[in-house]
């Protein structure tokens, strides 16, 4: 089973900052938290990472709380294309493959 | 990040009938991953792919059913055996092109979309 847990969807106006949250209450001290997004009829698509500290890269950002129990990615700027379903996996970062939980359907409206 | 070719894009079969999908990576990796995606689900791990070695199949997913080869490290095929309309979904291969995910994450392939009548 997945080890997190996200709203099934939100909408965000295009233009704002589309803040996605996602629970990991059981994470364990070695474990990454990871986002993918999903736009329909492709393959995921790798935002970002980390492990304790907030982290930014030009698709967004993720704020991790000090607990490490939950987590936000924030997109800064959304536009009609960030339209996708975003999923929140915890993971230890080795090459085992991943575990997919539903994940937020993110519609940007304009 | 690796670039990954799946082949056919999409497909509509038979039942009864086997398909064979196809992953070109363009660099050397040493691990490939093949997942399913039912209609309106998320991505189920079927197998990891490595070269020179049987494929390791996750529970609910066996080798008779979803055979794998792993000819060299850029090439794999996922065959869906014997097909019923429960097979229709979306079939994708990814890969951690770099090291481990920690650094760079898994790169997916545009996926096979397969339709089972």
């Amino acid at each position: 089973d997945a080890k997190t847990t996200q709203p099934p969807s939100m909408d965000c106006a295009e233009g704002r900052a589309a803040n996605l949250p996602c629970n990991h209450s059981t994470i364990s001290g070695n474990e990454y938290v990871y986002w993918y997004r999903q736009i329909h009829s492709q393959g995921p698509q790798y935002i970002i990472h980390g492990l304790k500290n907030n982290e930014t890269n030009e698709m967004a950002s993720l704020i991790i709380t000090e607990d490490r129990k939950s987590s936000t990615l924030i997109l800064p700027h959304a536009t009609l294309r960030d339209t996708a379903v975003y999923y929140c996996i915890v993971d230890l970062g080795g090459a085992d493959g991943l575990t997919f939980g539903k994940g937020t359907h993110l519609i940007i409206q304009p | 990040s690796a670039v990954i070719s799946q082949k056919p894009s999409r497909d509509i079969c038979q039942r009864g009938t086997s398909l064979t999908i196809q992953c070109q990576v363009d660099s050397q990796v040493t691990m490939m991953f093949w997942y399913r995606q039912q209609p309106g689900q998320s991505l189920t791990l079927i197998a990891t792919a490595n070269q020179g070695s049987e494929a390791t199949y996750e529970s609910g997913f066996v080798i008779d059913k979803f055979p794998i080869s792993r000819p060299n490290l850029t090439f794999s095929t996922l065959t869906v055996s014997n097909m019923s309309p429960e097979d229709s979904s979306i079939y994708l291969c990814s890969v951690v092109d770099r090291g481990f995910s920690k650094d760079y994450g898994y790169t997916f392939g545009s996926g096979t979309r397969l339709t089972v009548v």
